[in-house]
């Protein structure tokens, strides 16, 4: 089975900290993102990634930046903490084959106060 | 990617069978249609897809109209733990930039 894993699950930081997030994928997938998802917004992706050390700016990327320096782990990173980046984070992976699906981490629920 | 229509909730008694509708009637002939849930404070989690035959896994079966313009989700002998938020999405291959958008989905509720 494909474990997409994410570092924590909840997660309480202060406004202007700098927040990693990191995500390790086990099946050795090409594409990896990082979504949010919020009430009534749904999912919005914020960063993908297709290969190592490529990243490609999703919908809503402000304030937010990417790594992935190994295949199996892309960090998504927030520079400076504002309350309104108070979400659930969900990162995601997948194969470049055309119809194979994408595989999501449990999430982690970020409170910035 | 084509526009689903789900009903917003839906009750299933414990152990019968949970059959969830999606409608895509603007689906094209290369689109394939993708089911996944999202049990609460988790994340989603894929279930099943498929393009125009039927389809099953060990999680659940999918049965696509054979104009494709519909399709049914079927659980076959529903448990408290499938109680969550389901998600049938319609998608196009579009090269390694594949984002996911979810509608509203359909919140099941298994009864015991």
């Amino acid at each position: 089975d494909v474990k997409v894993t994410q570092s924590s699950r909840y997660l309480v930081k202060r406004t202007g900290e700098k927040v990693f997030l990191e995500c390790v994928q086990d099946m050795d997938h090409e594409n990896m993102f990082w979504y949010r998802q919020d009430p009534g917004l749904g999912l919005r992706l914020i960063y993908f990634s297709y290969d190592v050390k490529m990243k490609e700016k999703g919908d809503i990327p402000e304030g937010y930046s990417v790594s992935r320096e190994k295949k199996e782990r892309f960090s998504l990173i927030l520079e400076s903490a504002s309350t309104n980046q108070t979400s659930m984070y969900l990162c995601a992976s997948s194969v470049t084959r055309s119809n194979q699906p994408q595989h999501f981490g449990d999430g982690t629920r970020l409170s910035i106060l | 990617d084509a526009k689903t229509t789900q009903p917003p909730s839906m009750d299933c008694a414990e152990g019968r069978a949970a059959n969830l509708p999606c409608n895509h009637s603007t689906i094209s002939g290369n689109e394939y249609v993708y089911w996944y849930r999202q049990i609460h404070s988790q994340g989603p989690q894929y279930i099943i897809h498929g393009l125009k035959n039927n389809e099953t896994n060990e999680m659940a079966s999918l049965i696509i109209t054979e104009d494709r313009k519909s399709s049914t989700l079927i659980l076959p002998h529903a448990t408290l733990r499938d109680t969550a938020v389901y998600y049938c999405i319609v998608r196009l291959y579009s090269g390694g930039y594949q984002k996911v958008t979810f509608g509203i989905g359909t919140k099941l509720q298994v009864i015991p």
